[in-house]
């Protein structure tokens, strides 16, 4: 069994102020990890994924995530906030064995100019 | 390459009444997932096709069923619809050969379906 938990359900920084999303997992076996992004009225985006490659793993719009398996976190950062990020972002986890997603509860990101 | 497209866009439909969805995958996809999202419950697996066959199911009852056909397009129908099915759908495509990596899922825009 998989499951994610976000830290928090919403975020507010600054316009050029650093972001930081938190994401915890748990997984019975190595997972894959992602993060989504959705604005809107829009689908999903996806950002940037982790697939048992390098622990460091930069996506897109200047996002990255760190996996880190001791802490059994993958958090999402980016150095300097734009208005345009303002959107929900969800962490998932996907199995070993099969592909199916498990989202996390989503966390809403808000940029104040 | 054209992304994942969902139609309809938008649905209203009365409570009881059944309801089809539709998703083309991306050209090359075999594996198509359905998602329901709702402000209360979130973002939550409802089943998998690939190759035509349905290779996992989420915890829906038997009203949410679905079919892929072998052009790797997928439906999904729900029968006898009920105020709690009002949801965004959103269908993904993948995939899915022998590279782990290649399970990585693209998403259409949804489709909403509001029941009254």
């Amino acid at each position: 069994a998989q499951s994610v938990t976000q830290l928090d359900s919403h975020v507010s920084v600054s316009e050029g102020t650093p972001v930081l999303l938190r994401c915890n997992y748990s997984s019975s076996y190595s997972p894959s990890l992602f993060w989504y992004v959705q604005h809107p009225n829009k689908g999903l985006q996806l950002l940037l994924k982790y697939t048992s490659a390098a622990t460091l793993v930069k996506g897109i719009n200047g996002f990255e995530a760190e996996f880190k398996k001791s802490e059994t976190s993958f958090h999402l950062t980016k150095p300097s906030a734009h208005m345009s990020d303002a959107a929900e972002y969800f962490c998932v986890v996907s199995g070993w064995f099969d592909s199916t997603l498990t989202f996390g509860k989503g966390t809403m990101l808000l940029v104040s100019p | 390459k054209a992304g994942v497209t969902q139609t309809p866009r938008y649905l209203i439909k009365t409570r009881g009444q059944q309801v089809t969805l539709s998703c083309s995958p991306i050209s090359g996809h075999r594996s198509v997932s359905w998602y329901q999202q709702t402000p209360g419950q979130g973002l939550q697996f409802l089943f998998e096709y690939f190759s035509e066959t349905q290779r996992n199911k989420g915890n829906f009852p038997g009203r949410f069923s679905g079919r892929q056909f072998s052009n790797s397009r997928s439906e999904m129908n729900v029968s006898t619809l009920e105020l709690g099915d009002s949801a965004l759908y959103l269908c993904a495509s993948s995939f899915k050969g022998k590279d782990r990596a290649s399970y990585e899922q693209y998403f259409g825009p949804g489709t909403r379906l509001t029941v009254t």
